[in-house]
């Protein structure tokens, strides 16, 4: 069972097009994040969400606490935007003795043609 | 800001052979993580440290995995005896508080491939 789902795995984009990752979760949360990961290089945290929407550049995360999803959108969308993208969620914060493991997509991997 | 520092990038090794891997977090950040990732797979978590002290280790593999952060800054993580299947990209990363709302910063991660 995975608590965390994205869609979809794989994604091939023609330079400048608009790009949409979701992400589904089945858990209750008290945030979202949105992390980039190279190949070869380590992860980026994009955004951090509780609710609402956030906007940085090009990209826009979207989350719908009601229907537990996001959205990651990719406006003009450019070769150097090829990468792997992961959702993770934290759940509602637990007591301070089990920690607050945070449970991660598998990931949506993103290629971006000139 | 320096970001997160692991070492080393990369290590091959031989099964039944001994690893160990070292992170620097944030300056600042009390909490750290180690993460597993597979190939294909998003990260999985290790072990957790608030400071010094373990908060998570579930899912850590306690017959040749172990961990510590005696001074409750760097972290070392051994695996011994290595198996085929821990070859993987063992992710650090450090936060400046123990809650889901906290950024994590990610280190670059240490590729190790076990033959």
């Amino acid at each position: 069972k995975n608590e965390v789902e994205q869609s979809p795995q794989n994604l091939t984009a023609q330079e400048g097009e608009f790009i949409t990752i979701n992400c589904s979760y089945s858990v209750g949360i008290s945030a979202l994040h949105w992390l980039q990961q190279h190949p070869g290089g380590g992860i980026v945290s994009l955004f951090m969400l509780s609710s609402g929407k956030k906007k940085h550049g090009r990209l826009i995360a979207t989350i719908n606490i009601q229907e537990k999803h996001s959205s990651l959108h990719i406006t003009a969308s450019h070769p150097r935007d090829s990468a792997v993208y992961i959702c993770a969620v934290g759940p509602t914060y637990l007591p301070w003795n089990t920690g607050n493991q945070f449970y991660f997509g598998t990931g949506t991997s993103l290629t971006v043609i000139p | 800001e320096a970001g997160v520092a692991q070492s080393p990038r990369y290590k091959i090794i031989e099964k039944r052979q001994s690893v160990a891997f070292w992170c620097n977090p944030i300056s600042g950040h009390a909490t750290l993580y180690w993460y597993q990732q597979i190939l294909g797979q998003g990260p999985k978590l290790l072990i957790q440290f608030q400071n010094n002290g373990v908060v998570d280790d579930s899912q850590l593999p306690k017959d040749r995995f172990s961990a510590e952060r005696l001074k409750g800054v760097d972290s070392t993580l051994k695996i011994q005896p290595a198996k085929l299947e821990d070859s993987a990209v063992y992710l650090c990363a450090s936060s400046f508080r123990d809650k889901p709302q906290e950024t994590q910063y990610f280190g670059p991660g240490t590729r190790l491939l076990v033959l």
